[in-house]
């Protein structure tokens, strides 16, 4: 079983907020990933990375950034938090030619 | 790009029945194809993966996938299914690099 960890799981949190999303894994994968879920939907890819100072956008649009200063962790930040991020976010990592494993999400709530 | 179409978006099936959920892709080339499962609040745990090897694969929970070329498809199975298995399951294709492209996702009912 893969050991990827996300917090907080559920935040509810007041319009303008600054907001981080914590994403690590203790597995040494230099790729890790983050999706975007709304309710009923499939997963879209957001920011992704394939190492330490590596960060790309994924295929949907997010006003969200990310960072990866350690292998093992790849934080998300909204800087100013708006009801339309409301969603469920997947934190995912994986090695070389390996399936992504996934985290159990965060489920973000913007008053 | 490849892609995949969950072709049911609610399945429901009685306990100790089979189960059969419908996936097709398009793909120019031999896909990575995967099958995840996302039981309530919780992330995508892996089901069974094919690459190229055996068109039959299986996995875990007695899940099993067959993967024809001619119908392009890769529906999931299991002879019998448990309470357990209610769940959100989700048909994935892996494109060249990085990136996966998930189907719209087929919720499984499981009635007593």
């Amino acid at each position: 079983e893969a050991d990827i960890y996300q917090t907080p799981r559920y935040l509810v949190i007041g319009t303008g907020k600054k907001i981080t999303l914590e994403c690590s894994q203790t597995m040494g994968h230099d790729k890790m990933y983050w999706y975007q879920q709304d309710p009923g939907m499939e997963l879209h890819l957001i920011h992704y990375s394939y190492g330490v100072n590596s960060t790309e956008k994924g295929d949907l649009s997010s006003e969200s950034t990310v960072s990866r200063i350690r292998t093992e962790h790849f934080p998300l930040t909204l800087e100013s938090a708006r009801p339309s991020h409301t969603s469920q976010y997947l934190c995912a990592s994986n090695g070389d030619n390996q399936p992504q494993h996934f985290g159990d999400g965060t489920r973000l709530s913007i008053l | 790009a490849q892609s995949v179409t969950q072709l049911d978006s609610h399945v429901s099936v009685s306990e100790g029945t089979p189960v059969l959920l419908r996936c097709n892709y398009s793909s120019s080339y031999s896909p990575s194809l995967f099958w995840y499962v996302q039981h309530p609040n919780k992330g995508l745990q892996l089901l069974l993966k094919y690459t190229s090897a055996a068109t039959l694969v299986k996995g875990i929970n007695g899940f099993e996938a067959e993967f024809k070329k001619s119908e392009t498809s890769f529906h999931l199975t299991k002879p019998s299914a448990h309470m357990s298995d209610a769940a959100e399951y989700f048909c994935v294709v892996k494109n060249s690099g990085y990136a996966l492209n998930f189907g719209k996702g087929t919720s499984l009912l499981v009635t007593p």
